[in-house]
């Protein structure tokens, strides 16, 4: 089955400046690469996604690439915020028919203000 | 409007008792899945319904037992639960199993005592 290894799994930044986290998947079948944001006690919620067909996708402060011949893609976090201190799951979707989601371990952003 | 909501948010419950978490959602998706989710862990999916049957389920006691009553509503029927089965329960719901795009609903927090 599909492994999604993501790091760092802790990462500060001050504030105003930008944050990268990494996934890495095995199943070169899968295409389909949402990001989750998770506050505490909060519920996931999608933040980002990319397609296999598309490099790279950007909403305002935040964009994710994809690079499908090494099997990574990142997000990328630009001017950050306090706000977005959060717990942080790349998924990656398998090719089977219930297009199941494999998260990877997620990644504790902490914001400095 | 896309949101899944779920209630409980909060249950106590004994390893005798019996007790059932529902989730329901109007956006018209076809595909329903349950997470189970520990303290700074990824969601681990439990089972998924696509079209009101049940299309996975990953090896998960038959202490849980899912039931999809229609294509709006989903529940999760618990009985004999163990301590270790305390954890946050997300219910998510997509567009049907193949479209990637899952919403969470905000969960249900879990404690066996």
């Amino acid at each position: 089955g599909e492994n999604v290894e993501q790091h760092p799994s802790t990462l500060s930044v001050q504030e105003g400046d930008s944050a990268v986290i990494k996934c890495t998947y095995s199943d070169s079948a899968s295409n389909y690469f949402p990001w989750y944001k998770q506050e505490l006690g909060k519920r996931p919620q999608l933040i980002i996604d990319i397609r296999s067909n598309v490099g790279e996708k950007k909403d305002q402060r935040i964009a994710v690439t994809l690079n499908k011949t090494a099997k990574h893609f990142s997000l990328h976090i630009t001017e950050t915020q306090p706000e977005d201190s959060a717990v942080y799951f790349c998924a990656a979707s398998n090719s089977g028919s219930a297009r199941q989601l494999t998260f990877g371990s997620g990644t504790q952003l902490t914001v400095l203000p | 409007d896309t949101e899944v909501t779920q209630t409980p948010k909060h249950l106590v419950m004994g390893m005798t008792n019996k007790k059932s978490l529902k989730c329901e959602q109007h956006m018209g998706h076809r595909a329903m899945y349950w997470y189970k989710q520990k303290a700074k862990k990824p969601p681990e999916l439990m089972f998924v319904y696509s079209y009101e049957k049940l299309s996975i389920n990953e090896s998960v006691p038959s202490r849980f037992s899912p039931e999809c009553p229609n294509s709006s509503l989903l529940n999760l029927h618990l009985h004999a639960l163990q301590p270790e089965d305390s954890a946050l329960y997300l219910c998510a719901s997509s567009q049907d199993h193949r479209q990637d795009t899952q919403y969470f609903g905000p969960g249900t927090r879990l404690t066996v005592l």
